[in-house]
């Protein structure tokens, strides 16, 4: 298992401005992941964060709307920009294990956008 | 026809009760199988992972899947208090390149 820090646990933002979600795992992990997860709706993968390289993005989301760093094996930043109501949801970190389809997740940052 | 389905709740049973949690899927491709309890305010927590079909306990909790039906289920026996949560199901292929593919989560209302 992984044990991961992500901050904020919550905030509320106005619209037009930016957040920033870290993620900080305790050991070193390839892949990690964003999800968005909405009130009445399933886990939602944002983007996939390579070490490396430039992030993957899902269908429906974008660079630059969800820019992602993964500036090493152990940590991760992503950032909702120019927010909006929409934009309102959890926001989870996760990490895989190698060779696994489980997931390891913390414990989100709970995102509300004025 | 969405590829996984799952009642949202709530669910509601006295404490002490047998809980079956159910998802169906559409996707005959998938042949990984996670049960996730999500509690307030807190990431999901991996409960059970099976591959392919059959049986696996793990304590109170049982995951079952049925590949012909497309129909997988969590047991939770003699139920507590603090089994109160979401609990999601996920799926995916054997592809590594394919997505988890999450059910939208039940919430369960243990009542002492």
């Amino acid at each position: 298992s992984a044990v991961i820090s992500q901050k904020p646990s919550r905030d509320i933002c106005q619209r037009g401005t930016s957040l920033t979600i870290q993620c900080q795992v305790d050991s070193q992990v390839t892949m990690m992941f964003w999800y968005r997860q909405q009130p009445g709706q399933s886990l939602t993968l944002i983007a996939t964060a390579n070490q490396g390289s430039e992030a993957t993005y899902e269908s429906g989301f974008v660079i630059d709307k969800f820019p992602i760093s993964r500036p090493n094996l152990t940590f991760s930043t992503l950032t909702v920009s120019n927010m909006s109501p929409e934009d309102s949801s959890i926001y989870l970190c996760s990490v895989g294990v190698t060779g696994s389809e489980k997931l390891f997740f913390g414990s989100g940052t709970q995102l509300s956008v004025l | 026809q969405k590829e996984v389905e799952q009642d949202p709740g709530p669910l509601s049973v006295p404490e002490g009760a047998i809980v079956s949690l159910n998802c169906t899927y559409s996707n005959s491709a998938f042949q990984y199988f996670m049960w996730y309890r999500q509690y307030s305010r807190k990431g999901p927590e991996l409960l059970m992972y099976t591959y392919s079909s059959g049986n696996k306990e793990d304590g109170r909790f049982t995951a079952q899947v049925d590949k012909s039906s497309k129909y997988i289920s969590l047991f939770i026996r003699d139920s507590q208090p603090s089994d109160s949560a979401t609990y999601l199901c996920a799926m995916s292929a054997m592809n590594r390149d394919d997505k988890i593919i999450f059910g939208k989560g039940t919430r369960l209302h243990i009542l002492p």
